[in-house]
């Protein structure tokens, strides 16, 4: 099946700094969003997208599905972004099925 | 809008006991639904997964199943849990003819 890896695994920021995390993925795909899982374990949906770039506040995600992977920026960061980030992806031949990533776990100090 | 509730939050149950998650969906019909465990400090992992009433498909042999009796009712259920079953569970839909996933709560499930 379709093999989703997040990089890096973990990351720590200080408050303010800006960072990318990676998502790559071995095969073609229909669609591919961002959630982050808050301390609570809610997953939020940040972004749903399966090619281009996207904006929201001080985040925004990029992919370029030619070449099987995504990007998401965190600018100014802030505490309130910690938790996991995760790629999760619809396979072009898996029917229906999101697959995760393993997350990339992100502490921003203050 | 569409909504989606999963209970309960927490749950602990010796092993051995029968286990029985529940979510619903409102605000949509025919959804896609699928349940998902998290270990701890680890990824996602699909068990189930449901395009239509009584239709479940499963991506990995355990001690779980899942039903759909309803059109946007999603249980999962075991009979007899095990220590390995600890995790946290969560419930997602999408729509049939959508992509993008949402999900519920999530359900904290320890087996003592």
């Amino acid at each position: 099946g379709i093999q989703v890896e997040q990089s890096p695994p973990d990351l720590i920021l200080q408050e303010g700094a800006n960072s990318t995390l990676r998502c790559n993925f071995s095969d073609s795909v229909n669609n591919l969003q961002w959630f982050h899982q808050n301390p609570w374990g809610q997953l939020i949906n940040l972004f749903y997208i399966p090619s281009g770039t996207k904006q929201n506040g001080r985040l925004s995600a990029t992919t370029v599905a030619t070449e099987r992977y995504s990007l998401l920026y965190i600018s100014s960061s802030q505490t309130t972004d910690s938790g996991v980030y995760f790629c999760a992806v619809e396979p072009s031949t898996g029917g229906f099925k999101t697959i995760f990533g393993a997350g990339t776990r992100l502490f921003v100090k203050a | 809008s569409q909504t989606i509730h999963q209970w309960p939050a927490t749950l602990v149950q010796p092993v051995g006991s029968p286990l029985s998650l529940e979510c619903t969906v409102e605000g949509t019909s025919n959804p896609n639904l699928y349940w998902y465990r998290q270990a701890a400090g680890r990824g996602l992992q699909l068990l189930f997964y449901s395009v239509g009433i009584g239709q479940i498909s499963s991506e990995v042999p355990q001690n779980l199943s899942a039903s759909r009796p309803q059109d946007r009712q999603f249980i999962l259920s075991s009979k007899k849990l095990l220590l390995s079953d600890s995790g946290f569970y969560l419930c997602a839909w999408s729509r049939g003819d959508g992509p993008e996933a949402f999900f519920g709560q999530g359900t904290r499930l320890t087996v003592v």
